[in-house]
C-alpha cells in the first residue's frame, strides 16, 4: 500500500492550491479516504472524508465551504483543492486510507505528507 | 465535538521500563478509539485498533484497554526505537478528533 502525495507549497494567503494523492497496492474505490493535517510541531486535525464512491463529503468546520475534496477512482487518485488559504492552514497534510469502506473507523495507512505554507 | 485529554503530555523513561498513556473522552464513544505512533518526521502509523486490537507487529508490545470515555495505551519495555508521539483518534463522530499527543522519550 502506497499513498503518494504531490502539490504542496509556498502560497500568499488568499490563493489556492491542490493537494493530490495517487494510491497503489489496495483496490482504491473499495475504501473511504480522508485528509488530515498537522501543524509543524504540533498534533493533528482531521480535514475532510471522501466516501468510496465519491458521493458523500464532510468538512472540519475549519476548512468548510473553502476547501472541496473529491477523488478519481479511474487514477486511484484523491485530491484536496484548497481555496482562500489562510496563515493558519499552514500545515503538513496527509492523505489517509481509511480501514474500510466505511468512515467510523481507524486509519490505516498515511501518506508521507505535503507541507502547505501559507505566508506573505 | 468529541473532545479527547490525553496524559501526560510528555514522559522520559528508563530502558525496559512500562510505559502507561491515558486517553479521555468527552462523551462516551464505546470503543471507537485508536492510537497511532509518530515518529519525528514520518507520518503517524496505527497500533491499536478499537480500543484494544492490537495492529502493531508485536501485540504484546503495545496494547489498549477502555470503552466509553477512559481509555489507556500501555508500552511495555521501552525501547529506543519507541521514542515517539503518540496520539488517540475518535472515529465514533465526526468531526473526527485526535488527542494532543503524549512525547515519549528515553532517559
Amino acid at each position: 500500500v502506497q499513498l503518494l502525495q504531490s502539490g504542496g507549497g509556498l502560497v500568499q494567503p488568499g490563493m489556492s492550491l491542490r493537494l493530490s494523492c495517487v494510491a497503489s497496492g489496495f483496490t482504491f474505490d473499495d475504501y473511504a479516504m480522508h485528509w488530515v493535517r498537522q501543524a509543524p510541531g504540533k498534533g493533528l486535525e482531521w480535514v475532510s472524508s471522501i466516501s468510496w464512491g465519491g458521493a458523500n463529503v464532510d468538512y472540519a468546520d475549519s476548512v468548510r465551504g473553502r476547501f472541496t475534496i473529491s477523488r478519481d477512482n479511474a487514477n486511484k487518485s484523491l485530491y484536496l483543492q484548497m481555496n482562500s488559504l489562510r496563515p493558519e492552514d499552514m500545515a503538513f497534510y496527509y492523505c489517509v486510507k481509511g480501514s474500510s469502506s466505511g468512515w467510523y473507523v481507524h486509519f490505516d495507512r498515511w501518506g508521507q505528507g505535503t507541507l502547505v505554507t501559507v505566508s506573505s | 465535538e468529541i473532545v479527547l485529554t490525553q496524559s501526560p503530555d510528555f514522559q522520559s523513561v528508563t530502558p525496559k521500563e512500562k510505559v502507561t498513556i491515558t486517553c479521555r473522552a468527552s462523551q462516551n464513544i464505546g470503543t471507537a478509539l485508536h492510537w497511532y505512533q509518530q515518529k519525528p518526521d514520518q507520518p503517524p502509523k496505527v497500533l491499536i485498533k478499537s480500543a484494544s486490537q492490537s495492529i502493531s507487529g508485536d501485540p504484546s508490545k503495545f496494547t489498549g484497554s477502555g470503552s466509553g470515555t477512559d481509555f489507556t495505551l500501555t508500552i511495555n519495555s521501552l525501547e529506543p526505537e519507541d521514542v515517539a508521539s503518540y496520539f488517540c483518534h475518535q472515529s465514533s463522530i465526526l468531526p473526527f478528533t485526535f488527542g494532543p499527543g503524549t512525547k515519549v522519550d528515553i532517559k
